[in-house]
């Protein structure tokens, strides 16, 4: 079946880094763009990043820009999400989310959902 | 950016009952080009992830019961569950995906009463 599990989540200070990956199986991944969606404890989804299938196209929220890198390996089913200068409002439970739109270069809604991987950011 | 609201923030309806979603946008999500309203709706119960219900505002995803169905055009915007069963209790989100960046409404808690 169809599946997401998101890694690398984890404690870490302010202005600290963290790489999260997203290993996906069950579908052929080099032929969907992917998103990544945030939720801090309480509170309601914000949509991060989204990657076209090729990884030609890549959106980012301006709450993380110039400091988020969405990549992916379609030789590895993996998508990634490269996080640098972490600040506390960053502190979340990271989604990745598959894109339903067949080797499309426009973003969709996300039609299946990883489990989450939680990131602390905290001295 | 698009910003959609919700409303209510938080519903109780007795089971067997109808519930009421509404979600507003703050420009229309219409594509006329292919007459499509880039809208979807989630469901989020308590510790679980998100889960996709409706897409275009109004097809129903697969395996998804048809107690759900979506409704709207434009800016305007609806979820209604026909008759509430126990294990819809969850946080529900609209959403947009006609422009970047993609934006959720702020979720509507749905109880039993």
């Amino acid at each position: 079946q169809v599946q997401l599990v998101e890694s690398g989540g984890g404690v870490v200070q302010p202005g600290g880094s963290l790489r999260l990956s997203c290993a996906a199986s069950g579908f052929t991944f080099s032929n969907y763009g992917m998103h990544w969606v945030r939720q801090a404890p309480g509170k309601g989804l914000e949509w991060v990043t989204f990657i076209q299938y090729d990884g030609s196209n890549k959106y980012y929220a301006d709450s993380v820009k110039g400091r988020f890198t969405i990549s992916r390996d379609n030789s590895k089913n993996t998508l990634y999400l490269q996080i640098n200068s972490l600040r506390a409002e960053d502190t979340a439970v990271y989604y990745c989310a598959k894109c339903d739109g067949y080797y499309s270069p426009r973003y969709y809604y996300m039609d299946v959902w990883g489990k989450g991987t939680t990131v602390t950011v905290s001295s | 950016d698009i910003v959609m609201t919700q409303s209510p923030a938080s519903l109780a309806v007795s089971l067997g009952e109808r519930a009421t979603i509404n979600c507003k946008s703050s420009q229309s999500v219409l594509y006329s080009s292919n007459n499509k309203n880039y809208l979807a709706w989630y469901q989020q119960k308590p510790g679980q992830s998100p889960k996709l219900l409706i897409y275009w505002a109004s097809t129903r995803e697969s395996g998804v019961p048809d107690r759900f169905s979506g409704s709207g055009s434009g800016t305007d915007f609806t979820l209604t569950i026909s008759s509430l069963q126990a294990e819809d209790v969850a946080v529900y989100y609209c959403q947009q995906y006609y422009s970047t960046p993609i934006t959720f409404g702020q979720g509507t808690r749905l109880e039993i009463k």
